[in-house]
């Protein structure tokens, strides 16, 4: 398996422009969930998907993010307009809700840059 | 509110010695805490877990110590290695509630 894949790896784009992050996590697996990771707050839970649905929005920082999961196998994180505050590693993650265990499995991360 | 507190942020250990990485939490709830890792460059990935029913799990070097009453669990990783160098993070898991630590990076010197 690939695990989960993450595009762009890395974005550097200009205040105001709308960014898109995307995921295709593993196959198989039923839940979905977007982090953000900074030095200053570490790692932030975003959203989470359970079923292509959208169980928990709470850390979605304001109406500027928003995120999709259309299908099993594909997931978006918009930020429109984007701020130099947004800049972050924003990871991707995947698991197999209903097991046993809570294991995500990360993708690589795509690293934000906006100037 | 932060729903995981992990200690210390940083943490400088020589080859052969022993980490230890604590962490505490509030929700009496949480039924999963796993410990992850990350290193420069890659997302964390799935070190070790444990659940409350048990007081220590160990997996080669790592060990997780579980105190359920104080509310606390704690990494310990035995014989460091320089290739142990990495962020480390707690976590605390139940239901659709999914919690981590602020991370630990550990640095071990040859």
């Amino acid at each position: 398996d690939a695990g989960v894949i993450q595009s762009p790896r890395h974005e550097v784009t200009e205040m105001g422009q709308e960014v898109t992050l995307r995921c295709k996590p593993i196959s198989g697996h039923n839940s979905l969930f977007w982090y953000r990771q900074t030095m200053m707050r570490g790692l932030e839970l975003l959203i989470y998907f359970n079923n292509n649905v959208p169980i928990d929005d709470s850390g979605m920082p304001e109406d500027r993010f928003s995120a999709k999961m259309p299908n099993a196998s594909f997931s978006t994180l918009k930020i429109q307009p984007s701020e130099p505050r947004d800049s972050a590693v924003y990871f991707c993650a995947s698991s197999l809700m209903g097991q046993a265990t809570y294991e995500q499995y990360f993708g690589p991360g795509t690293r934000l840059t906006v100037t | 509110q932060q729903q995981v507190k992990q200690s210390p942020q940083s943490l400088i250990v020589q080859k052969g010695g022993i980490s230890i990485i604590n962490c505490a939490y509030e929700n009496t709830a949480f039924d999963y805490f796993p410990w992850y890792q990350q290193f420069p460059g890659k997302g964390p990935a799935l070190l070790i877990a444990i659940r409350p029913d048990v007081s220590e799990k160990k997996e080669g070097r790592f060990t997780i110590s579980f105190n359920k009453s104080a509310k606390q669990f704690s990494l310990h990783i035995m014989d460091s290695q320089p290739g142990d160098s990495a962020t480390y993070f707690c976590a605390a898991n139940t239901g659709n509630q999914f919690y981590f630590g602020t991370g630990t990076s550990l640095t071990v010197i040859p």
